[in-house]
């Protein structure tokens, strides 16, 4: 079974408007980190937000947020006031075991964002 | 300012040569990753490194060398035994310590083979 399940290849959204990106994981660990990272088209991976299986808030980052069900295993990111800057690729990326040191992570296939003016 | 740096940006190679890939970082992590990334799929670690003079293979490890002879360098050799290197490739690396423990990218090296 896949560990990070990004069901969406592509999402449009209109400017200003909100987006959810879907998230599914799986995992046995009890210990375990939720990550959304945006790929632009330069290429760099830039971290946008963690939700740590303990956490009983949902995390969020600005217009960032995550929708953490933990009992449905999904981990959504949702961005609200879309800008055109969000064009991007968006992956989510799961750490199973506790934080330090080496992490293993996977990463799901990614959701294609483009925003429409 | 601290990051990762990653160079070339783009490298361009005959079949059958080997070629390396540097990544540094000055942000005193002991833990350093090496990812390739293929068109639409996500990223799939080759090899990583906990601590100096000491690395392990990931899931796709074939076809590739790593070295770890300081904490700050871990530089990646492309050998011909890769059946298909072209692709984009991600160095990253995590604090040893914290409540989070996001790992930090480089900018990625874009390595085409004629």
């Amino acid at each position: 079974a896949q560990k990070i399940t990004q069901t969406q290849p592509g999402m449009f959204v209109q400017e200003k408007e909100a987006v959810t990106l879907d998230c599914t994981y799986d995992t046995s660990d009890q210990s375990y980190g939720l990550f959304w990272y945006k790929q632009p088209s330069s290429g760099e991976m830039i971290f946008l937000i963690y939700q740590g299986s303990y956490d009983e808030q949902n995390a969020t980052e600005g217009r960032y947020s995550l929708n953490f069900q933990k009992a449905r295993k999904s981990a959504n990111l949702v961005i609200s006031a879309s800008q055109l800057g969000d064009s991007a690729m968006y992956f989510c990326a799961m750490r199973e075991g506790y934080p330090g040191g080496y992490q293993k992570v996977t990463f799901g296939t990614g959701t294609k964002l483009q925003v429409i003016p | 300012d601290g990051g990762i740096t990653q160079s070339p940006k783009y490298l361009f190679r005959k079949e059958g040569q080997n070629v390396t890939l540097s990544c540094e970082q000055n942000l005193n992590h002991d833990a350093m990753y090496w990812y390739r990334q293929d068109p639409g799929q996500g990223l799939r670690l080759i090899y990583y490194s906990q601590i100096v003079n000491d690395f392990q293979k990931g899931d796709i490890a074939e076809g590739y060398s790593v070295s770890r002879e300081k904490k700050e360098s871990f530089p990646l050799t492309v050998t011909s035994a890769q059946k298909n290197p072209t692709a984009f490739y991600l160095c990253a690396s995590t604090p040893n310590r914290g409540k989070d423990n996001e790992q930090f990218f480089g900018p990625g090296t874009r390595l085409t083979v004629l």
